[in-house]
């Protein structure tokens, strides 16, 4: 595609939900990154992929969320019994290979009530 | 632990004024810095910096990186009020490819 493109753009959900955000990266980028970013905050890296294998997920808070990339294209970020914390601007990002500029995604507003 | 610190948290300046942003960092094994503007959404790239001391320019907006002294400054001359943005550095380290954002700084220009 032209650009990252994620869906949902918004998702409202109950504390306790499980929810799942989904990016599709640019055609032909090997790299995928996940960050999330709070008001006034800048993006807080959470998990990366190269391929399909997650090269490094350091930065996810807990185990609580999971993120899976298959095919080595489109990925799904996982979020299992969602607290009101976990209310952010997930943000995904695809680069054509490890260390080039990354593209930004227009991001999944998650909203835990 | 890795981090990077932008100065100033925001700016209000007027249109036709220079600006100057600041980004320290204090990372093992530095690789990159880089640049994004953010506007409403999607952070969109500007400048990519390897190496100390070359200017990276696109129009109106340049980028320096000090490598000895660990920061970098992006400048924009001329301002316009569509420079209004929140400006974001962001480094990679060797050994990751996963990239440290700073918080920020938050550029308002008025007409």
């Amino acid at each position: 595609g032209a650009g990252v493109s994620q869906t949902p753009s918004n998702k409202v959900t109950e504390k306790g939900k499980y929810v799942e955000l989904r990016c599709d990266p640019i055609s032909g980028h090997t790299a995928l990154y996940w960050y999330r970013q709070s008001l006034g905050q800048g993006p807080e890296f959470l998990i990366y992929f190269q391929g399909t294998g997650a090269a490094d997920d350091s930065g996810l808070p807990n185990d609580r969320f999971f993120a899976v990339r298959p095919e080595g294209s489109v990925s799904t970020l996982k979020i299992q019994r969602t607290e009101r914390g976990d209310s952010a601007v997930y943000l995904c990002a695809s680069s054509w290979e490890e260390g080039s500029p990354l593209h930004f995604g227009n991001g999944t507003r998650l909203t835990v009530t | 632990e890795d981090k990077v610190v932008q100065s100033p948290l925001s700016l209000v300046v007027h249109e036709g004024d220079t600006v100057t942003l600041n980004c320290s960092y204090e990372v093992t094994n530095f690789r990159s810095l880089l640049w994004y503007k953010q506007e409403k959404k999607a952070p969109t790239f500007l400048f990519m910096l390897t190496s100390s001391g070359i200017e990276k320019k696109s129009g109106r907006l340049s980028s320096i990186l000090d490598k000895k002294e660990l920061f970098s400054i992006l400048n924009i001359t001329a301002t316009q009020t569509g420079d209004s943005a929140v400006y974001l550095c962001a480094v990679t380290t060797s050994g990751t490819y996963k990239y440290i954002f700073g918080t920020g700084t938050r550029l308002k220009v008025l007409a």
